[in-house]
């Protein structure tokens, strides 16, 4: 059974919208994180949340929100949609937000803005 | 400024052969390194890691060098396999504060 979920697998949604990615781990992590990938950068730190409260925000823009309404979730909110937001969209926990807590990653989203 | 800095986007290597992966830091404060491997369509997961007390850290084919005078490491992968054609992304820490991540290096394995 996979232990960490994102939904959806892909997505593709036209600019100036809004979407919902979201993340679900089922290892008993106390830290989830986002992160986003593409072409343009390899691998971006966004967020990082330790007992649902948020302890790390390295995203400039405020159109990126993460939302915790467990302590197994951790969902981000995109709004105002850009083609450069299109990038895969990867979720992990580890099981506290020491920098040695081995990092468990999801599937990723792919999302595409048009 | 990059403070884990992986100077080759791309390397490749004949099967059987040794690849080597070079990693540098700025931050003479990291104590903790982890290799992270990635797959095409999956998420990064941990290869090997280690720590700054060490020198060297062998698991299997993969070996880290670890140079803290010089502030770079270097990961090994003997005896290259296609299978380990990746993207592998080398990783410092130190303290409770978070990951910082190299730029990744895809690693083409050729049969």
């Amino acid at each position: 059974d996979p232990k960490i979920i994102q939904k959806p697998k892909y997505l593709v949604a036209v600019t100036g919208s809004e979407k919902i990615l979201i993340c679900e781990q089922y290892l008993g992590h106390n830290a989830m994180y986002w992160y986003r990938q593409s072409a343009k950068k390899p691998l971006e730190f966004m967020f990082s949340y330790s007992y649902q409260k948020l302890m790390d925000n390295q995203t400039a823009s405020s159109r990126f929100q993460p939302q915790s309404s467990k302590k197994n979730h951790l969902d981000l909110q995109i709004t105002a949609l850009k083609p450069d937001d299109s990038a895969t969209y990867f979720c992990a926990s580890s099981p506290g937000t020491g920098g040695s807590d081995t990092q468990y990653f999801g599937p990723g989203t792919r999302l595409l803005v048009l | 400024q990059q403070q884990v800095r992986q100077s080759s986007q791309s390397l490749t290597v004949w099967e059987g052969e040794t690849a080597i992966l070079n990693c540098s830091y700025e931050n003479s404060a990291f104590d903790y390194f982890p290799w992270y491997q990635q797959f095409p369509g999956e998420g990064p997961a941990l290869l090997i890691a280690i720590r700054s007390v060490s020198d060297k850290k062998e698991d299997g084919r993969f070996t880290i060098f670890f140079n803290k005078r010089e502030k770079n490491l270097s990961l090994h992968i003997k005896d290259s396999q296609p299978g380990d054609s990746a993207t592998y992304f080398c990783a410092a820490s130190w303290g409770n504060y978070q990951l910082i991540w190299g730029s990744g290096t895809k690693l083409i394995i050729k049969p």
